[in-house]
């Protein structure tokens, strides 16, 4: 496989379930992000992780949890979400941070009931 | 915080003919990035730009960096099926800036 794959390609949780979000980078890069997709609205990065240290966390809620184990996995922990969270969240990966352009994987497609 | 303005939300055009799209902003960027993304599937990278006044191409697609590097745009010429999809454009200010998207704009293309 190549690029930058995410998994599950869709997702449905209740606001009590916990679940996790899945990337995987097969370019060698050793940054990678967690944006978040919503309909007409640019898109929100989340998370930044730098040689598996994170260096950027967006103000974002604790009920989004990340981890990078390596430079190629990147997961995100989801727990009591809220319906407003429904949304695409796309993985990208990049070779460095300074000027390189993002690779991104095709998102979950995340609902919260 | 740097905002970039891409407007209208969506254009409609005829298979054939050429389209283009701006991307302003107020703030100076040193790097522009034109995406695109195709219906369930992720942003993918058309077009790089690094220096002010750069014009560059791939394939149909040419991309210009503006030289008040405020501003970019990017030609589709002889639009196909395939077009369709949403545009984004993307600016960096720094080395280690964040990235800054635009809302994207919307092509859909009438056969």
């Amino acid at each position: 496989e190549t690029g930058v794959t995410q998994t599950p390609r869709h997702l449905v949780m209740g606001m009590t379930n916990k679940k996790s979000l899945k990337c995987e980078q097969h370019l060698g890069h050793n940054a990678m992000y967690w944006y978040k997709q919503s309909a007409k609205k640019p898109l929100e990065l989340m998370f930044v992780y730098s040689l598996e240290e994170r260096v950027e966390n967006n103000s974002v809620p604790s009920r989004f949890s990340p981890e990078c184990p390596n430079s190629s996995h990147l997961f995100l922990h989801l727990h009591t979400l809220q319906p407003e969270d429904s949304a695409l969240y796309l993985c990208a990966s990049s070779q460095g941070r300074a000027r390189s352009p993002l690779h991104f994987g095709n998102g979950t497609r995340l609902t919260v009931t | 915080g740097q905002q970039l303005n891409q407007s209208p939300q969506s254009m409609f055009i005829q298979e054939g003919e050429d389209v283009s799209m701006n991307c302003t902003s107020s703030s100076i960027f040193n790097t522009w990035l034109w995406y695109k993304q195709d219906p369930g599937e992720g942003p993918v990278l058309l077009i790089a730009l690094y220096k002010a006044g750069e014009l560059t191409s791939n394939g149909r697609l040419t991309a210009q960096f503006g030289i008040t590097r405020k501003d970019s745009f990017l030609n589709i010429s002889a639009s196909i099926p395939s077009d369709v999809g949403i545009y984004f454009c993307a600016g960096l200010t720094g080395a280690n800036s964040k990235l800054t998207f635009g809302k994207g704009i919307t092509l859909s293309v009438r056969p």
